[in-house]
């Protein structure tokens, strides 16, 4: 089955550091990811869709400048929070939709990575 | 706006039992899907639903989808203490092909007690 990686699965770093966590698809290729929020026993919240070669979509509400996202390939995109404070201390969820299997199929499924948390002390 | 709304939140029920958990959506969608998430876990993939009327089962879950009703239904069938964890539904906001995104329901965290 279709498999995402998300490196690292915990980070804990001082204020004011940046970190980046990486989402790989495994065994295809993702045109469209998709990073996430969660805060503890809360849902999952969409922060923006990444789309490779060019530039990301942002929900309403989240800072672009803080959330930096890059999608270089068809099998990686990276989220970098700048400069993070102890409110950025989430878990972080990226997620790949198999483009092509999916519309031959008809329901383009969005396959998730484990997770990174994010501890900022 | 895409809401989607689970019920209950909070399920606490004994082995051996029958429950159904309830998601409604606000706005016409063409497919909705059943995650479970263990503590400290990412998601996990149940079942994709894909048209109205939609049946899927595996093993002592059901889920079903009513399109006109715009309320899909997990049901649980004789709970064992291996299914405690959260499950989400989420329903697709836009067309097939296109931009799309998953809406999240707020989660029914489960937990069955011998």
């Amino acid at each position: 089955g279709a498999v995402v990686s998300q490196h690292p699965s915990w980070v804990i770093c001082k204020s004011g550091t940046s970190v980046k966590i990486e989402c790989r698809s495994l065994d295809f290729q993702a045109t469209t990811m998709f990073w996430y929020r969660q805060f503890p026993k809360q849902s999952l919240m969409l922060m923006a869709t990444s789309n490779e070669g060019s530039k990301a979509t942002y929900e309403q509400g989240v800072e672009k400048d803080k959330f930096l996202i890059n999608h270089a390939s068809l099998t990686l995109s990276t989220l970098t929070v700048t400069s993070a404070h102890p409110e950025d201390s989430s878990f972080y969820i990226c997620s790949a939709r198999d483009q092509d299997r999916g519309l031959i199929m008809g329901n383009q499924p969005q396959h998730f990575g484990d997770g990174t948390r994010l501890s900022i002390l | 706006e895409l809401k989607v709304e689970q019920n209950p939140l909070f399920l606490s029920m004994q082995e051996g039992k029958n429950y159904t958990i309830y998601c409604n959506y606000s706005t016409t969608s063409d497919r909705l899907y059943w995650y479970r998430q263990d503590p400290g876990k990412s998601l996990e993939s149940l079942f994709v639903l894909l048209s109205n009327g939609a049946v899927k089962q595996e093993g002592r879950l059901m889920a079903s989808l009513d399109t006109k009703a715009r309320l899909s239904t997990l049901h649980i069938t004789a709970a064992v203490h291996d299914l405690s964890a959260t499950y989400f539904c989420a329903v697709v906001k836009g067309a097939l092909g296109g931009a799309q995104k998953l809406v999240f329901g707020q989660g029914t965290r489960l937990t069955i007690n011998p």
